[in-house]
């Protein structure tokens, strides 16, 4: 069964960067891409960016764009965020999400358990 | 400020039909496919609707899907207590994915 296990939650200042993993299982790695969604508390889904594991491609929303990095190691089956320079506006539960379909960009069919950024002074 | 536009908070008794609107563009909605998502409190969202109107596996046939225009709708029918739970639509906008704002759905 398709299985997406997140890294723990995290705790950093402004400024500081962070990187949250995303170990899938169940499924070929690289067929499939992954999305990042993040929700601030008490408020809605807000995407992140998308990774394409087979080429590495991404794309990345502009509220984060310049701070975001989205890597993976099909090595591990690991996909990897990392968003610098963060804000207090950043403190949030972020989601990896797999693609429903393989061959293309498609809706979110599979989710990670979530991990909770929270940025503090 | 999302680009898509749902209503807050939409409610119903049980065995009633209900129905969230998702607004958009040309840009988004007129131009690409919709997926729904049911989230309760303190869980992951899941995915309820894809591709305008189709139900994943294992996703109840009362929960439904349709668009016109630059608008779609998600018709839950025979609403039951466990249908409360946050509904959000999306889809795509000049390569990027976009969420609408989210809907409460109360079970009166």
């Amino acid at each position: 069964q398709v299985q997406l296990v997140q890294s723990g939650g995290e705790m950093k200042r402004p400024g500081a960067s962070v990187k949250v993993s995303c170990k899938a299982s169940g499924y070929t790695f690289t067929n499939y891409g992954i999305s990042w969604v993040r929700q601030a508390p008490g408020q809605g889904l807000e995407w992140v960016g998308w990774v394409n594991p087979y080429n590495g491609h991404t794309n990345y929303a502009r509220e984060v764009q310049g701070r975001v990095t989205m890597t993976r190691d099909t090595s591990t089956n690991t996909a990897y965020m990392e968003l610098g320079s963060l804000k207090s506006d950043d403190t949030a539960i972020y989601y990896c999400a797999r693609d429903r379909d393989s061959g293309g960009w498609s809706p979110e069919a599979y989710w990670g358990q979530g991990t909770l950024v929270t940025v503090f002074s | 400020q999302s680009v898509l536009t749902q209503p807050p908070s939409a409610s119903g008794t049980p065995g009633q039909r209900v129905t969230i609107s998702c607004s958009g563009s040309t840009s988004n909605i007129g131009s690409k496919t919709v997926s729904w998502y049911q989230q309760f409190p303190g869980t992951t969202p899941r995915l309820l609707i894809y591709n305008d109107n189709q139900r994943p596996s294992g996703v109840p046939d009362r929960f439904s899907g349709s668009k016109s225009g630059t608008s779609a709708s998600l018709a839950i029918s025979g609403l039951q207590s466990e249908d409360e739970a946050d509904y959000y639509c999306a889809t795509w906008d000049g390569g990027l994915r976009v969420f609408g704002g989210g809907t409460k759905l109360t079970v009166l």
